[in-house]
């Protein structure tokens, strides 16, 4: 069965450095998603993306964030200057946007912990 | 905007009662609801969805959710829990294919022995 994939499963880094998550969505999927979760919180929904440019981002996506599509299998979540409280799980997900159907599959997750 | 309302943080049940998660959403029309499970420092697995028609849906590992249109709300229930059900348990919201989902804040499952 497909699946989305994510790497790395976890990053560690130094506040202020700039931190790449990846991920590969299911192949036939037209829709892409970030989302994060804080340890103990619930899930937040971060941006969505659809042909090559962002369709909703939320108060979080600030200008620290940025998304990319580099190639036709990789999706990509890039945070400029990382801070403490960005340290959370991030997830990766895709749907195939077919009409009456939103239907999200999630990846595993990069659990980012920023120092 | 839709919001979701988890109202219950943390359940017990003992192995083998019934369980009922209640989930409750704001939303101006029919909206697309999910129930994901998540075991500690896992993903998240979908157990169910409801898009339209039969407004009881069922789900894997023996559960079922119930759509009620006139009280907003997606409870998740399951007649017979078992310890590896203990997890939490996010209800999720959506408005349309490639929307957003909007996910409520959670609900711990305990189950004893």
């Amino acid at each position: 069965e497909p699946e989305v994939t994510q790497t790395p499963s976890h990053q560690v880094t130094q506040m202020g450095q700039e931190v790449i998550l990846r991920c590969v969505p299911i192949s036939n999927h037209l829709y892409f998603y970030w989302y994060r979760q804080i340890l103990g919180q619930k899930v937040e929904f971060l941006v969505s993306f659809y042909n090559n440019e962002i369709s909703e981002k939320s108060e979080i996506f600030d200008d620290q964030f940025s998304v990319e599509r580099p190639d036709g299998s990789n999706f990509t979540l890039k945070i400029r200057s990382t801070k403490l409280e960005d340290s959370a799980m991030y997830f990766c997900a895709s749907s195939a946007g077919l009409a009456g159907n939103n239907e999200q599959f999630f990846g595993p997750g990069t659990r980012l912990t920023v120092l | 905007a839709q919001s979701v309302t988890q109202p219950d943080i943390h359940i017990t049940v003992s192995e083998g009662a019934s369980l009922e998660l209640r989930c409750n959403y704001s939303y101006g029309a029919t909206p697309y609801l999910f129930w994901y499970v998540q075991s500690p420092g896992q993903g998240l697995q979908l157990l169910l969805k409801y898009f339209s028609g039969d407004t009881l849906v069922q789900g894997i590992k023996g559960f079922e959710a119930e759509f009620k249109r006139s009280q907003s709300s997606f409870n998740l229930r399951k007649p017979s829990v078992h310890w590896s059900d203990a997890a939490e348990y996010f209800c999720a919201v959506g408005a349309y294919a490639g929307n957003m989902l909007t996910f409520g804040g959670g609900t711990r499952l305990m189950v004893k022995p």
